[in-house]
């Protein structure tokens, strides 16, 4: 069965300080690996996904992650925060069965300090 | 914007009662996801449908049942409800139930407060 685990459940920096999210998932076949990201009282939206063509993963708003098989990881990261970029990151990764369903981490909430 | 709509946005019902969420998919997604976010469940998988049919079940109550009609609109219906019911209920929509890396894509959720 597939999982995440992610290693932080709250995470502070200060504006314009690198950002890490960390994550390491379990999976008996080659993942599928997502980051969403929810702000207050929106819904998610979709930061990355690793398809297995580059281990370095590019998103949206300057946002990238690295699969690391040899440690099981996908951590997120951003050179510079902003404080826009507060809210909470979820590390996913897809179900390989039928339904291919989203398997979600339990969730990071990144405060960003002025 | 996703592309995804629910309704209503926000619901508050009492404890017993019966409610229903409508989730409409992005033009041409055929699969229809629904999900559950709760602080102390998290974010878990629902049901799945695809082009009509149920596919998959997750950790779903057998007081809720869901279906997808033929114009691909989705319902959840949640009976006898119950205060632990409280919680945030996302719809998420990808092209087809099947591919690795087909994105889902998620509406902007149902509020629902059960008191």
């Amino acid at each position: 069965a597939q999982s995440v685990t992610q290693l932080d459940s709250h995470v502070s920096v200060s504006e314009g300080t690198p950002v890490l999210l960390r994550c390491n998932y379990s999976s008996s076949y080659s993942p599928s690996l997502f980051w969403y990201v929810q702000h207050p009282n929106k819904g998610l939206q979709l930061l990355l996904k690793y398809t297995s063509a580059a281990t370095l993963v590019k998103g949206i708003n300057g946002f990238e992650a690295e699969f690391k098989k040899s440690e099981t990881s996908f951590h997120l990261t951003k050179p510079s925060a902003h404080m826009s970029d507060a809210a909470e990151y979820f590390c996913v990764v897809r179900s390989m069965d039928s339904s291919y369903k989203l398997i979600f981490g339990s969730g990071t909430r990144l405060l960003v300090r002025p | 914007d996703s592309g995804v709509t629910q309704t209503p946005k926000h619901l508050i019902t009492a404890t017993g009662q019966r409610v229903t969420l409508r989730c409409s998919p992005r033009s041409g997604d055929l699969s229809v996801y629904w999900y559950q976010q709760s602080l102390d469940q998290g974010l878990q998988f629902l049901i799945q449908y695809y082009n009509g049919e149920e596919r998959a079940k997750g950790n779903i109550l057998e007081r809720f049942s869901a279906q997808q009609f033929p114009d691909l609109h989705s319902e959840l219906n949640l009976s006898s409800l119950e205060l632990g019911d409280s919680a945030l209920y996302f719809c998420a929509s990808s092209v087809e139930g099947t591919g690795a890396y087909n994105e889902q894509f998620f509406g902007p959720g149902t509020r629902l407060t059960v008191l």
